[in-house]
């Protein structure tokens, strides 16, 4: 079983819509979780951390984490075109700031106008 | 600020031949990581250093080497490059349990 899991896509929603993506993670004391976005040719950038269970918002972005079923959601409303791009989910295992950052295979967005 | 900079940005290597892969963070940050990007597989963990003085490996690191200079620096090495290495290269640094930031990348193509 991978560490991070997410399904590669694509995941195709028209312009307004609300795009839901998904990430499940192997290490259920795993204690960080972060969505970062990249688009063709460029480097990850981040859109929203979460450490506890909840949500957190953030403009049109709400980050879902459940430690009880290891996943965590990204949802993304009134998606734009611009959203279009691969979003990565990221992991810390246990140990914190001394172990590494996994990372899930990405899930290509694809809004369309 | 100018954050996590890498260099180069594109390297064609032949096979055998070797190359350093240097970056850089100005943000005081303890952890800094290594990874590689190819087509459909994310972003794969090569080594990292959670502190000066100390590096791991990751998930893929036959083949590489790496030295954590000093706080800001943690280069990525290749003795002998071979074509399963054509890839895109990151570096990226934290601080703490926080979000990484990550450089511009570097393609690396070896033929």
């Amino acid at each position: 079983q991978k560490e991070v899991e997410q399904n590669s896509g694509p995941l195709s929603v028209p312009e307004g819509a609300i795009a839901s993506l998904n990430c499940t993670y192997s290490d259920r004391v795993s204690q960080s979780f972060f969505w970062y976005r990249q688009y063709s040719g460029k480097s990850p950038e981040l859109i929203m951390s979460i450490y506890s269970n909840g949500d957190k918002e953030d403009g049109r972005f709400t980050a879902q984490l459940n430690k009880a079923s290891q996943y965590v959601s990204l949802i993304i409303r009134d998606s734009q075109p611009s959203d279009s791009a691969t979003y990565l989910c990221a992991v810390r295992p246990p140990g914190g700031a001394t172990n590494k950052l996994i990372f899930g295979t990405g899930t290509l967005l694809a809004v369309q106008p | 600020n100018a954050g996590v900079t890498q260099t180069p940005k594109f390297q064609v290597l032949k096979t055998g031949q070797s190359m350093t892969l240097q970056c850089a963070q100005d943000m005081n940050h303890n952890s800094m990581y290594w990874y590689r990007q190819d087509p459909g597989m994310g972003l794969r963990l090569i080594y990292y250093s959670a502190s000066e003085g100390t590096t791991d490996k990751g998930e893929v690191p036959n083949g590489y080497n790496v030295s954590r200079l000093n706080k800001r620096e943690f280069s990525l090495r290749l003795e002998s490059a071979a074509p399963s290495q054509t890839s895109v290269y990151f570096c990226a640094s934290t601080r703490g349990n926080t979000e990484a930031f990550f450089g511009q990348g570097t393609r690396l193509t070896v033929v």
